[in-house]
């Protein structure tokens, strides 16, 4: 139990579905974030939540959607994607106040394949 | 301009051996962090150690020491005594800006080196 939990693990969609992807922590954490990992390429900050509200969007196209009921929760919402937007899905949480030498706490992520 | 460089995509080190994977990076900002994580297979990022731009001395956290060179902009993780567990993706990131205050803050990551031990 790394403190931050992804569910699903794994998951294959088809390009007209609508699915969820869900991060709880229970680190007493603040900040949320989501980053995509594609191959060859490094981690993209996708969103930023801050007490709940959202802080940064960082250009990512509308058919993927955020929502931060409350500090311990993130999901990604995902709805008509494409085969390119295949890739892990990480999501993190790190402390606001506190010394930023801890850095992030990671969940092991959902693997999304898009058919 | 990449912020964080890896140049090694792949690297291979004899079980017991120590390897030094490298990372460059790329600020103007005068406070800065540099962090180093292990991906293994299973996806989970781990965080490893972590130099700030501040700090007088290298890093160091059991097996794992942080080789800064600060004008150079390098901060190389070294892994002495490599295990056949150690081998895992390795991420340099970098996050800019002071090491304490309010709020979220962005990592930077670079693209990785493969790190394979040999028994």
């Amino acid at each position: 139990e790394t403190g931050v939990t992804q569910t699903p693990r794994h998951l294959v969609m088809g390009m007209t579905n609508k699915k969820s992807l869900k991060c709880e922590q229970h680190l007493g954490h603040n900040a949320m974030y989501w980053y995509k990992q594609s191959a060859k390429k490094p981690l993209e900050l996708m969103f930023v939540y801050n007490f709940k509200e959202q802080t940064e969007n960082n250009s990512v196209p509308s058919r993927f959607s955020p929502e931060c009921p409350n500090s311990s929760h993130l999901f990604l919402h995902l709805h008509t994607l494409q085969p390119e937007d295949s890739a892990l899905y990480l999501c993190a949480s790190s402390q606001d106040r506190a010394t930023r030498s801890e850095g992030y706490t990671f969940g092991s992520g959902t693997r999304l394949t898009v058919v | 301009a990449q912020k964080i460089t890896q140049t090694q995509p792949g690297m291979f080190v004899q079980e017991k051996e120590a390897v030094t994977l490298d990372c460059t990076y790329d600020t103007s900002d005068p406070s800065y962090g540099l962090f180093w994580y292990k991906q293994p297979s299973s996806g989970e990022m781990i965080f490893l150690i972590y130099q700030g731009s501040y700090d007088q001395q290298n890093a160091t956290e059991g097996r794992y020491s942080l080789n800064f060179q600060k004008a150079r902009k390098s901060a190389n993780l070294v892994i002495s005594a490599s295990q056949l567990g150690d081998s895992a993706m390795y991420f340099c990131a970098m996050r800019e800006g002071p090491i304490s205050g309010a709020g979220s803050y962005q990592l930077t990551f670079g693209k990785g080196t493969k790190l394979s031990v040999i028994p």
